[in-house]
This record gives structure tokens, sequence and C-alpha cells, in this order.
């Protein structure tokens, strides 16, 4: 059973595009849904993360926008750089619970030059 | 600084042998926890300890064995009973609010 679906795989946009990542979950307990960036051969590391009672939260370039009721979160990188290119994973976890993360299975982004 | 160290970074393994990831956290986390990566799969939980002495098998443990005898390590052994071994693997800690990621063990079966 997949909790956290992630779409779409591969995305390639032009330089100073807004590229954008969708994610959605099953587990109404979820209750933090974080996003991560991965450079090939690294580990995940953290941008953003949002909690659902806010429908959107921005950290310079990267917003997450949020739809409790559609159960839908999404990812949007505004003026995309070349160095985003990256993998990038939606997340999800129940903080009062076993701490656990669930990943969507990723996307692949492409920024050309 | 703190943080998660993983080693080595690139291991090899014959097939039939078992071989031991190491994972050491110094940031003073009680949940630690092991994935394995795939290409196109994502992060798929492998086992999670979230104190000292005590672990739970994640969505993928066969093949698979950890032990917690120290908040700081959680090494995770590949044992011969995994039949495709061949894969990128993280190592995490967590408190309640947030996450941190080692920077990985690939591992290749030749």
């Amino acid at each position: 059973q997949q909790q956290v679906k992630q779409s779409p795989q591969s995305l390639i946009v032009q330089k100073g595009g807004i590229p954008i990542i969708n994610c959605a979950y099953e587990n109404t307990a979820f209750d933090y849904f974080p996003w991560y960036q991965q450079f090939p051969g690294k580990g995940p590391a953290l941008l953003i993360a949002i909690r659902p009672d806010v429908s959107e939260k921005k950290e310079g370039r990267f917003t997450i926008s949020f739809n409790k009721s559609a159960k839908q979160f999404s990812l949007h990188i505004m003026d995309s750089q070349p160095g985003d290119s990256a993998t990038y994973f939606c997340a999800a976890s129940e903080l009062g619970g076993n701490y656990k993360l669930t990943f969507g299975k990723g996307t692949l982004l492409t920024v050309n030059p | 600084d703190g943080g998660i160290t993983q080693s080595p970074k690139y291991l090899f393994r014959k097939e039939g042998q078992n071989v031991t990831l190491s994972c050491e956290q110094n940031l003073n986390h009680d949940a630690m926890y092991w994935y394995r990566q795939d290409p196109g799969q994502g992060l798929r939980l492998i086992y999670y300890s979230q104190i000292v002495n005590d672990f739970q098998k994640g969505d993928i443990a066969e093949g698979y064995s950890v032990s917690r005898e120290k908040k700081e390590s959680f090494p995770l052994t590949v044992t011969s009973a995994q039949k495709n071994p061949t894969a990128f693997y993280l190592c995490a800690s967590s408190t309640a609010t947030g996450w941190d990621f080692g920077q990985g063990t690939r591992l290749t079966v030749v």
C-alpha cells in the first residue's frame, strides 16, 4: 500500500520556469509534510516542511501548498535554476506517533540553462 | 559539528556473505532508521529504533538485521538471505519534529 503518491516521476523545465511537484496521501493521521532534495550519491536534505494548520508556506524560492480536504500537497520552485536539478521527495509523518517518515517515490527535476 | 556518519561510503559484497553497514550520530536523537533506496522506488524503511535495545521491522525487513546497543549507533547487517542487496542505504535519526540523514552507503554485490 503506497501511502504517499508523488507525481510526476520526472520533470524538465527551462531556467526561470516554475516546476510543480504533487503529492497525495491517504492516512489522515499524518500531520507533518516535509520535502527533501537529493543530489546524486548524497543523502536527502530537508528543503521545507508544512503542518496541516496552514495552507501555504514559503521559504526563499520554494513554496508548499497544502489542501487538507483533498489530502494533497505540492512543491513549487520559483525562478528555477540549473543548480536546482536534483531528485525531490515528498514525505509524511504522524508526529505524535512512531516518528516514521513515509516517502513518495521521488521526482527527478532537470532545469535546462 | 553534529551529524550522522555512515561508513563505508562504498561496499562490495560477495554472494553468500554478510556485511555490516555502520551508522553513528552525535545529535542525541532517540530515534534512528535505515532506508533502502532503489531507482524509481523512493526510500523504503528497513528497520527503525525509537530507544536503545528496542527496534521494529519496517516495510522491507526480510534479509536484514539491526542492533541498538548504544543511543549513538544503529548498525545494519545485510545477510545472505537478502537476495537483491545492491542498493543505496541511508541511515537517519530524528527528534519529534525533524529528521537528519547520513550521506549513504552504496552496496554492490560482486
